[in-house]
């Protein structure tokens, strides 16, 4: 399983983007890139997936450069309900079938 | 979106008895169901994987004859967490996936106390 490196954390305030990236170096050719946002005492959150260049929803955009050894989650314009932990997940190249949760980058939006 | 739920949401239970915990999906018919496990300001810890009709595959280290684990319809897994200790309480999430969905499903959680 490829395995993902983010940062353990980041600060921001209300209304400024947030970038959150992620290293996965050993992705594989079938592998999908998954984020998940979880708040306290709640089950993850599918945020948005994508397997290269760029996927916007109306929560976030995901951006994967061509090489695809690491993502960039965007969130635009960020609230004090977007402090929550971020999960960068990689598939396991079969069906996706199972995930495997790194540490996750924990947010805290200040006003 | 699809919904998972799962009962209860909190659960506390003396030292040695069992517990069950469900996961349902709601609106979808769920071929793979998982379990996890998550200990406070940690990631989630997978702990097995079912799939509707036959034995669940562990993760390596999770005990299965402890943490039994049926999925017995399209709809409904159960964990049953045997013989608990006060190790055991965690905060335990199943989710679910559809077919051939990329997406994973998550339910809000079941917190356990063993006392």
């Amino acid at each position: 399983l490829a395995k993902t490196t983010q940062p353990i954390s980041m600060d921001s305030y209300e209304g400024q983007e947030v970038n959150i990236t992620c290293s996965h170096n050993n992705i594989a050719t079938n592998d999908y890139i998954t984020w998940y946002q979880q708040f306290p005492s709640q089950g993850p959150r599918f945020i948005i997936q994508g397997y290269k260049t760029k996927v916007t929803n109306e929560v976030a955009s995901l951006f994967i450069p061509a090489d695809r050894k690491s993502s960039t989650l965007s969130l635009p314009r960020v609230s004090l309900s977007d402090t929550a932990v971020y999960y960068c997940l990689v598939g396991d190249g079969v069906g996706f079938q199972k995930l495997v949760f790194g540490t996750g980058t924990r947010l805290l939006v200040s006003p | 979106g699809a919904v998972v739920s799962q009962h209860p949401s909190r659960v506390i239970c003396k030292s040695g008895t069992s517990v069950k915990i469900e996961c349902r999906s709601l609106d979808f018919q769920a071929t793979t169901m998982f379990w996890y496990r998550q200990f406070p300001k940690k990631s989630l810890m997978l702990m097995a994987t079912s799939n509707e009709g036959s034995k669940a595959t562990y993760e390596q280290g999770v005990e299965k004859d402890k943490f039994l684990i049926n999925h017995a319809s399209l709809t409904l897994s159960t964990l049953t967490v045997t013989s608990a200790h006060p190790e055991d309480s965690s905060f335990y999430i199943c989710s679910a996936r559809a077919g051939t969905f990329y997406e994973q499903y998550f339910g809000p959680g079941t917190r356990l106390t063993v006392t």
